[in-house]
């Protein structure tokens, strides 16, 4: 079945520190990539997206490239703020069976930015 | 455009009751998807309505339930509530799969506590 291995955290850096967050997944077919995040007490917002291979997502500084073949999503950012902690999630969607397409998650990162 | 919305914020139940919570999504979308978001155990898919229909369910035993109704809004209904049943609740809604775009828009969700 579908999986997702994501980074653990938590993670602390500085303001204006180099971000990575590592994510690997495992899917049948051509999935679509997604990073979602979390602020306290909130639900879940859509970071970006990569739909096929080589794409790269970007948003707010953001930035992603599907990797088929090393089955990566790794998300970077170069610069990060305060007002980026938050929980990291990457997700997939891909056919689970029965052209289902519900996202399966990683289990999430804790970022905290500190000033 | 109106994002997804549920209700009610927060549920307090006892172990043994109903509770029933309520999910409206993006207008022109026909997914919903609800999600549990256990402390522990991550983001993990429940059950996806499409057009009315119930699509596909995750790992949860029957008394996790739901409908859609004609105006694509939906209920998840959870019957003879449990400790573990205590989480994030999210809703999100898509496209109709297979029709454009499949990322998922999700909504604040219903923290539920069970005493």
């Amino acid at each position: 079945g579908n999986s997702v291995t994501q980074m653990e955290g938590p993670v602390t850096l500085s303001e204006e520190a180099f971000l990575t967050i590592n994510c690997t997944y495992t899917a049948t077919g051509y999935p679509s990539l997604f990073w979602y995040v979390q602020y306290p007490g909130e639900g879940l917002q859509l970071l970006l997206k990569a739909t096929k291979a080589d794409d790269k997502g970007s948003n707010k500084g953001f930035e992603a490239t599907y990797r088929k073949e090393t089955t990566s999503f790794h998300l970077e950012k170069g610069s990060v703020q305060v007002s980026d902690s938050a929980v990291y999630f990457c997700a997939l969607s891909g056919d689970s069976g029965a052209g289902s397409y519900q996202l399966t998650f990683g289990k999430g990162t804790k970022l905290s930015v500190i000033p | 455009e109106a994002g997804v919305t549920q209700s009610p914020t927060h549920l307090i139940k006892t172990r043994g009751q109903q509770a029933t919570l309520r999910c409206s999504p993006i207008s022109g979308h026909t997914s919903v998807y609800w999600y549990q978001q256990a402390l522990g155990l991550g983001l993990q898919f429940l059950l996806w309505y499409d057009e009315g229909e119930e699509r596909n369910r995750g790992n949860f035993p029957p008394r996790f339930s739901g409908r859609q109704f004609p105006n694509y809004s939906s209920e998840l209904n959870v019957n003879a509530l449990e400790l573990e049943d205590s989480a994030l609740y999210l809703c999100a809604s898509s496209h109709q799969q297979g029709v454009g775009t499949d990322t998922q828009y999700f909504g604040p969700g219903t923290r539920l506590t069970v005493l």
